[in-house]
This record gives structure tokens, sequence and C-alpha cells, in this order.
């Protein structure tokens, strides 16, 4: 398996552009995880999916953060308006089911000028 | 609110020496623990994971201690080699899905 895919891996872009992060996770897991990397806050959970349904959302910060996972293998992140505050990597991670081990991404580089 | 605390921030020592991380947690009521590795610009490596009913796991050179009664998790290193330079990050598992991690600990092995 190629494990989880993130795209793109680096994504630079100006304030108030839309952003939309991709995922997908290894095939054959039931839950993915979106996580935020920062100097200043370390590695947050923002949202994760059990079986494509948003389970927990309450690390999203603000109404600009939006996911969605249409299926089982793609999931997006979408930041509109961005800000510059956004700048960060964001980790995509997927588990199967009755496990306890997530496997992540390479994760997205953002930066927002 | 489970909270992580990875001391100390960043560590140097020469090759070849044993060396100890160490990672706290303020409520005991946890799944599992998981140490992992992050090289700059890349994403986790899964080193060890802990269940709660366990006390110790071991792959190779490394091993995890759990005292899940002091809140304390400890990730020991046997004859460092500069490859082990990484950051190495301590993560409570506070539900079968949610992981709580702490600021890692930036290691440098000196040749």
């Amino acid at each position: 398996d190629a494990g989880v895919i993130q795209s793109p891996r680096h994504e630079v872009t100006e304030m108030g552009q839309e952003v939309t992060l991709r995922c997908k996770p290894i095939s054959g897991h039931n839950s993915l995880f979106w996580y935020r990397q920062t100097m200043m806050r370390g590695l947050e959970l923002l949202i994760y999916f059990n079986n494509n349904v948003p389970i927990d959302d309450s690390g999203m910060p603000e109404d600009r953060f939006s996911a969605k996972m249409p299926n089982a293998s793609f999931s997006t992140l979408k930041i509109q308006p961005s800000e510059p505050r956004d700048s960060a990597v964001y980790f995509c991670a997927s588990k199967g089911l009755g496990s306890y081990e997530q496997y992540f991404g390479p994760g997205t580089r953002l930066t927002v000028t | 609110k489970q909270e992580v605390t990875q001391i100390p921030a960043a560590l140097s020592v020469p090759e070849g020496e044993n060396l100890v991380l160490n990672c706290s947690f303020t409520d005991s009521a946890i799944y599992n623990l998981q140490w992992f590795r992050q090289d700059p610009g890349k994403g986790l490596t899964s080193l060890l994971l802990i269940q709660s009913s366990q006390r110790e796991q071991t792959s190779g050179r490394l091993n995890a201690s759990l005292d899940k009664s002091s809140g304390r998790s400890t990730l020991y290193i046997a004859a460092s080699q500069p490859g082990d330079s990484a950051t190495y990050l301590c993560a409570v598992h506070s539900s079968a899905s949610k992981i709580i991690f702490g600021s890692g600990t930036r290691l440098s092995i000196r040749p």
C-alpha cells in the first residue's frame, strides 16, 4: 500500500483565497483524521470521520474551516477565506477498524501571505 | 482536560550513549500511549504503542514504559546513533480515536 496520500505537499496562497487540501486514506481504513501542526500549538486534532461520517469537529478553529469525506477513499479540508494565521502543516491520518494505530500522511505545508 | 508534557524540549548527546525521553500526562484515564518519531519536513512514524494494561513495549533499541498511576512514560534509546536524530512525540489516546500530543523532544545525536 502507498500509505496515506496528501496533496498538494506545499501550498502558498494569498490572504482571502480559498484553499483545499486533499487526502486519500489507506485502503480499507474506516477512520480519517485531520491535524494541524504549528510551532506555537504543536499537533492538534481538527476533525475526524468514522465510516465517512464526521464524529468530532470540536477542534475546527473557525467557521472558515470545513471538511468533507464524500467516500471512503477521499477527504478534503477547505479554508475559506484563508488568513496568515492559518499557515501550518496539515496532516491527514487514517486507521483501521478495531485498531488504535493511526498512520500519518506526509503533510501539506500551507503558507498564507 | 488531558495535557501532555515532554521535557526536555531539546536534547543533544554524543553517539553511543543511552538516553531517556520523558513524557507526563495529567489524566490517568487513558486508553493507550504511543511514541512517534518525526523527521524534519516529514510526517509521523509510529515507534511503539503501549496499551493501558501494559507496562512496557520494546522494539529493537527502543523501550517504552508506562506508569498510569503517576501519569508518566519514558522512551529509552540504547546505543544512540546519528540516525536517531529527530523529534520524538509522546501521544496519549484519550479515547478509541482521539489522541493528545505532547510538544515533542528534539533529539540530536553528535557523531
